[in-house]
């Protein structure tokens, strides 16, 4: 009931080409949906965050697509750029569990020059 | 620089050893976090203190425990090692129990155990 599937595990896009992460969860309590991006030899950062009552945020180019009925979310980075590479994760916590967020299993990202 | 600090950065241990893993939370944040990061299993919550109590426990084994001392700052105990406990270990902090802000995590300690 707390798993949150990612998917790909690895994703190669060319430069100014789209990314797209998908994820997938299983519990129906987790209303806040965040994702963090992950550079080698540094800790997770966030990167963009949704609630269940809109259904897509875009902050510049990264965008998250909700679909509460499929239990269903997206990231997807525009005009995607060498300097995007990097693994995301995607997650997913429960009003009641204050900060403590299930994690995806991750998305190594490679934008090729 | 998410502000806080891991220490060591890397250990490398045998099997069966005990290790101490510390972290430094942001100034302010009362929330402590550790999460363990494997190839094969993505981020796994292990444990989260608040202001010196533990406030929820995830896949952690008996073998761990971790404690928040009064300063705030957390140790993650590791004991009778395994070859698989070998992975990232993060810690993370946040400002209050119930924010449902972001996380600041740590650059991680990697536990090698041969």
């Amino acid at each position: 009931q707390q798993q949150v599937k990612q998917s790909p595990q690895s994703l190669i896009v060319q430069k100014g080409g789209i990314s797209i992460i998908n994820c997938a969860y299983e519990n129906t309590a987790f209303d806040y949906f965040p994702w963090y991006q992950q550079f080698p030899g540094k800790g997770p950062a966030l990167l963009i965050a949704i609630r269940p009552d809109v259904s897509e945020k875009k902050e510049g180019r990264f965008t998250i697509s909700f679909n509460k009925s499929a239990k269903q979310f997206s990231l997807h980075i525009m005009d995607s750029q060498p300097g995007d590479s990097a693994t995301y994760f995607c997650a997913a916590s429960r009003d009641n569990a204050g900060n403590m967020l299930t994690f995806g299993g991750g998305t190594r990202l490679m934008v090729k020059p | 620089d998410s502000g806080v600090t891991q220490t060591p950065k890397h250990l490398i241990t045998a099997t069966g050893q005990r290790v101490t893993l510390r972290c430094s939370p942001r100034s302010g944040d009362l929330s402590v976090y550790w999460y363990q990061q494997s190839l094969d299993q993505g981020l796994q919550f292990l444990i989260q203190y608040y202001n010196g109590e533990e406030r929820a426990k995830g896949n952690i084994l008996e073998r761990f425990s971790a404690q928040q001392f009064p300063d705030l700052h957390s140790e993650l105990n590791l004991s009778s090692l395994e070859l698989g406990d070998s992975a990232l270990y993060f810690c993370a902090s946040s400002p209050q129990q119930g924010s449902r802000g972001e996380l600041f995590f740590g650059e991680g300690s990697r536990l090698t155990v041969l």
